[in-house]
């Protein structure tokens, strides 16, 4: 079955940075565009980016660009972000979610991990 | 960016009751809208897709209308492990962007 396990938050000191990981299995990573999508404490979901299934296009929230960095490894089945230069807002629950067709990202996210939470904090 | 508002922000119902939650989007969108279902401590579960294509294993209870800018999201008989909060987003461009929410109580 399709599996999407976040790893890499923790507490940060602003300023800082962390990477975080999702691990995927049950289907076949290359093939499908993937997202990052985070909710804070108490908050709605905010979409924060989004990569192609072969990391040909990258996308950004206007709140996290220049500053956080969505790549993949497919040899690894593997999705990060990379997160500098956090601020004491991008204190949030981070999710990583598939797109649901492989063709298009019109469909919505079918499967999502159970997130990780990044707190920004001195 | 487009942005995307829901009415109502939250609604207290009944087991049994009709519930209607909508969302509009600042630009056309065509059906490129998605609903999700979130319980607390949990992850968005996909409930809706193009706006009215309703996604597997959800029950049949949950439909989605509308096309444009104006989209709707129903539960026609809402059961107990309905509460919860909905979301909707839009898939038709980047960034993608979600409602605010609509959180279902219990009456």
């Amino acid at each position: 079955q399709v599996q999407l396990v976040e790893s890499g938050g923790g507490v940060v000191q602003p300023g800082g940075s962390l990477r975080l990981s999702c691990a995927a299995s049950g289907f076949t990573f290359s093939s499908y565009g993937m997202h990052w999508v985070r909710q804070a404490p108490g908050k709605g979901l905010e979409w924060v980016a989004f990569i192609r299934y072969d990391g040909s296009n990258k996308y950004y929230a206007d709140s996290v660009k220049g500053r956080f960095t969505i790549s993949r490894d497919n040899s690894k089945n593997t999705l990060y972000l990379q997160m500098n230069s956090l601020r004491a807002e991008d204190t949030a629950v981070y999710y990583c979610a598939k797109d649901q067709a492989t063709v298009t990202t019109y469909l919505g996210s079918d499967y999502w991990g159970q997130g990780t939470l990044v707190t920004v904090s001195s | 960016d487009i942005q995307m508002t829901q009415s109502p922000s939250s609604v207290s119902a009944s087991v049994g009751d009709r519930v209607t939650i909508t969302c509009r989007a600042s630009q056309g969108i065509s059906s490129w809208l998605a609903w999700y279902q979130q319980k607390p401590g949990k992850a968005p579960k996909l409930l809706i897709y193009a706006a009215s294509s309703l996604q597997s294993g959800v029950p049949s209870r949950f439909s989605g209308s509308g096309s444009g800018t104006d989209f709707t999201l129903t539960i026609s008989s809402l059961q107990p492990e309905d509460f919860a909060t909905y979301y909707c987003q839009q898939a038709n461009s980047f960034p993608q962007t979600f409602g605010q929410g609509t959180k279902v109580e219990i009456k």
